[in-house]
This record gives C-alpha cells, sequence and structure tokens, in this order.
C-alpha cells in the first residue's frame, strides 16, 4: 500500500515531442505528489508538484495530470528540449497526518534527441 | 548554507568497516531526510526526523545502519561493518516542518564504494 508506480522505466523522443511518465498509487491518504528531476551526479530537485484538489496543474512547459478516481498521476512535458535529458521520479506522501516522508517511484531515465 | 550539504562527497571503504555520512540541512528547515539510491534505482527511504520528535527509522534495512541528528541540525549516517550490498548513494534531504510548502531539498549524495 506504499508503494508508487512508475512507468516506463526509460523513454527516448525527438526534441519537440511530448514525453508522458505516468505514476500510479494505491494508499489513499497520499495527498501530495511531487515530481523530482535528476541529473547525473546531482540530487534530485523539485520540478512541479500536486496536491489532489486539481486535476491538473502547469508550470512552463512542465504539466502534471491527476486523476483522484484512478489513484494515477502523469508529468507531461511539452516541446522537450535535449536539455530535459535528465532521470524523473514521482513521489508521493501524507501531508494531513503530518508524516512528510517521501514515498518515490522507480524513476523514468528520459533521453530527449537533438 | 545555500543548500544542503553531504560529506564526503565519495567514499570507498573496506568490507566489514564502519562509515559515517554527514549531512548539513538548510538552515531552519526542521525535517531530515535520507535515502539510498542503488546504481539505476529509485530513492529507498532510510530515515527520517521531524524536529525534536522520535524519528522514523522504519527504512532502515539493518540493524548495521543507524542514524542521528545532534542539535536538530547535522545529522550523521553510521553503517556498520559494511557489505558490499551497501554500494550506492546515500542523499539527504530537509524540508521546512509541518505546513503546507513541503518540498524537500536534496544534497548531492556521498557515493559509497564498499570493496
Amino acid at each position: 500500500q506504499q508503494q508508487v508506480k512508475q512507468s516506463p522505466q526509460s523513454l527516448i523522443v525527438q526534441k519537440g515531442g511530448i514525453p508522458i511518465i505516468n505514476c500510479a498509487y494505491e494508499n489513499t491518504a497520499f495527498d501530495y505528489f511531487p515530481w523530482y528531476q535528476q541529473f547525473p551526479g546531482k540530487g534530485p530537485a523539485l520540478l512541479i508538484a500536486i496536491r489532489p484538489d486539481v486535476s491538473e496543474k502547469k508550470e512552463g512547459r512542465f504539466t502534471i495530470s491527476f486523476n483522484k478516481s484512478a489513484k494515477q498521476f502523469s508529468l507531461h512535458i511539452m516541446d522537450s528540449q535535449p536539455g530535459d535529458s535528465a532521470t524523473y521520479f514521482c513521489a508521493a506522501s501524507k501531508e494531513r497526518t503530518g508524516t512528510y516522508k517521501y514515498i518515490f517511484g522507480t524513476g523514468t531515465r528520459l533521453k530527449v534527441l537533438a | 548554507g545555500a543548500g544542503v550539504s553531504q560529506s564526503p562527497s565519495n567514499k570507498v571503504t573496506e568490507k566489514g568497516k564502519d562509515v559515517e555520512l554527514r549531512c548539513d540541512p538548510i538552515s531552519g528547515h526542521t525535517a531530515l531526510y535520507w535515502y539510498r539510491q542503488s546504481l539505476g534505482q529509485g530513492l529507498e527511504f532510510l530515515i527520517y526526523f521531524q524536529g525534536n520528535s522520535a524519528p522514523d527509522k522504519s527504512g532502515l534495512p539493518s540493524d548495521r545502519f543507524s542514524a542521528e541528528r545532534t542539535g536538530g541540525s547535522v545529522s550523521t549516517l553510521t553503517i556498520q561493518r559494511t557489505q558490499q550490498e551497501d554500494s550506492a548513494v546515500y542523499l539527504c534531504a530537509s524540508s521546512l516542518g509541518p505546513g503546507m510548502n513541503t518540498e524537500a531539498f536534496f544534497g548531492q549524495g556521498t557515493r559509497l564504494t564498499v570493496v
């Protein structure tokens, strides 16, 4: 019940394409869903996050779509660029209960071809 | 400091030796986390500190692993009698305490290699 399942494991797109990364969770107590971006040799950095009171959130070229009933959320990268090539992790935590432990997905390695 | 600082950045140790990994969180952050990232894998939760509350140790893989946080700031992760399977990148993160802004800021990690 604590798992967050992420797919695909890896993804290759052409520049300008729209890669989509999907995550699913089981525990309905999760109420905060961030996406982290990690470049080689660096720690993960927050990209965008959503709470279940909204179905979509956009920040620049990054969009999270959230489906509460299906317990799924996804990251879309519009007009992808080679500089977006990185590993992306979804995560979930329980803000309401004051438990801020993040449960991470297994990551998606994205490569954007020039 | 400006960000989460971890030291050392790299550590090579012989099997059976003890190691200590250090994390300096962002000033004012009351929450501190340790995660482990094995090659090509996701982030595995190890331990979570929040203020003066008892830490959540539910992710520690064995009793060879322990962590402490002194004065609500610096944290040390200790691995005793290291094994080859302990080889991984150990990531520390910190965040503000309970509230709506729970962004976790990560350090660059300590790459541990057990030979």
